[in-house]
C-alpha cells in the first residue's frame, strides 16, 4: 500500500525545547491530518489542514503545508513530558485502488526528557 | 461520553478458534474502519464500512470479515485466527466518508491487543 514518510523516525528532546517532525507525502492531496498515539492507546487527531493553507495553529501546536515540496512539518512548541508519544500524519493522497481511505505515514516517536 | 469502544482490550487465544472483536460508536458517525497496527509497518487498514450494509476491503483483508447491521457497530470476525494475525487492532470512526475530498477526522477506539498462539 502506498504509505506517506515521516521524520526522523524517533525524536529525544529536553522539555522545554521546541519538537519539529515531518511529513512528506507522493500525490497532490486536499488535505493533511496530524494524530497523536501515546503508548498502546488509540490515536487521538491533533489538527487538519487543508491544501489551500499554509499555516494552521492549535495552542502548542504549529502546523505547516508545503504542498509544491509535498511535505508538512508539526511543531511542538515549549514541550512537555505528557508530550512523550508517536506522531503520525495521514493524508487524502490520491490512491490508484479507492477514493474512501487515508495514507498514513510510519510515525514519529517523541521522547521528552525532564 | 462522545466514544469508540472496542472488546476485548486484550485476548490470548490459539490457532483456529473462530474470534469476534467488536467495537461500537455513540456518535452516529457513517463510516467505521479497522486498522491493525505492527512494528515497523505502520497503520494498515483492514476493513471499512461507509453505511450500514457498505463495507469494503481495505489494505490487508485475508483472514478477516466484518458486517455492518446497524450503524453503531462494525465487528471484526477471525473466522481461523493464525499466529501472523497476533497484532494490535484499532477500530475508528468518522461523522463521513473518509478519503479523497474528504476532511473528516477518525475518531480511535483504545485497541486490542490479539495474541494467537
Amino acid at each position: 500500500s502506498q504509505q506517506g514518510e515521516e521524520d526522523p523516525q524517533a525524536l529525544s528532546i529536553q522539555e522545554g525545547e521546541n519538537a519539529t517532525m515531518n511529513c512528506s507525502y507522493k500525490t497532490s492531496i486536499n488535505n493533511l491530518q496530524w494524530y497523536r498515539q501515546n503508548s498502546g492507546r488509540g490515536l487521538v487527531h491533533l489538527i487538519l489542514i487543508r491544501s489551500n493553507e499554509r499555516e494552521k495553529h492549535s495552542g502548542r501546536l504549529r502546523v505547516t503545508l508545503d504542498t509544491s515540496k509535498k511535505s508538512s512539518s508539526l511543531l511542538i512548541t515549549a514541550s512537555r513530558a505528557a508530550d512523550t508519544a508517536s506522531y503520525f500524519c495521514a493524508t487524502d493522497a490520491t490512491r490508484l485502488d479507492s477514493n474512501y481511505q487515508l495514507i498514513w505515514g510510519a510515525g514519529t516517536k517523541l521522547i521528552i526528557k525532564p | 461520553e462522545a466514544q469508540v469502544t472496542q472488546n476485548p482490550r486484550y485476548l490470548i487465544t490459539v490457532t483456529g478458534k473462530k474470534l469476534t472483536v467488536t467495537c461500537s460508536q455513540n456518535m452516529n458517525h457513517e463510516y467505521m474502519s479497522w486498522y491493525r497496527q505492527d512494528p515497523g509497518l505502520g497503520l494498515r487498514q483492514i476493513y471499512y464500512s461507509m453505511n450500514v450494509e457498505v463495507t469494503d476491503k481495505g489494505d490487508v483483508p485475508e483472514g478477516y470479515k466484518v458486517s455492518r447491521k446497524e450503524k453503531r457497530n462494525f465487528p471484526l470476525i477471525l473466522e481461523s485466527p493464525s499466529p501472523n494475525q497476533t497484532s494490535l487492532y484499532f477500530c475508528a470512526s468518522s461523522p463521513r466518508t473518509v478519503g479523497r475530498y474528504s476532511n473528516q477526522p477518525q475518531h480511535f477506539g483504545d485497541g486490542t491487543r490479539l495474541s494467537i498462539l
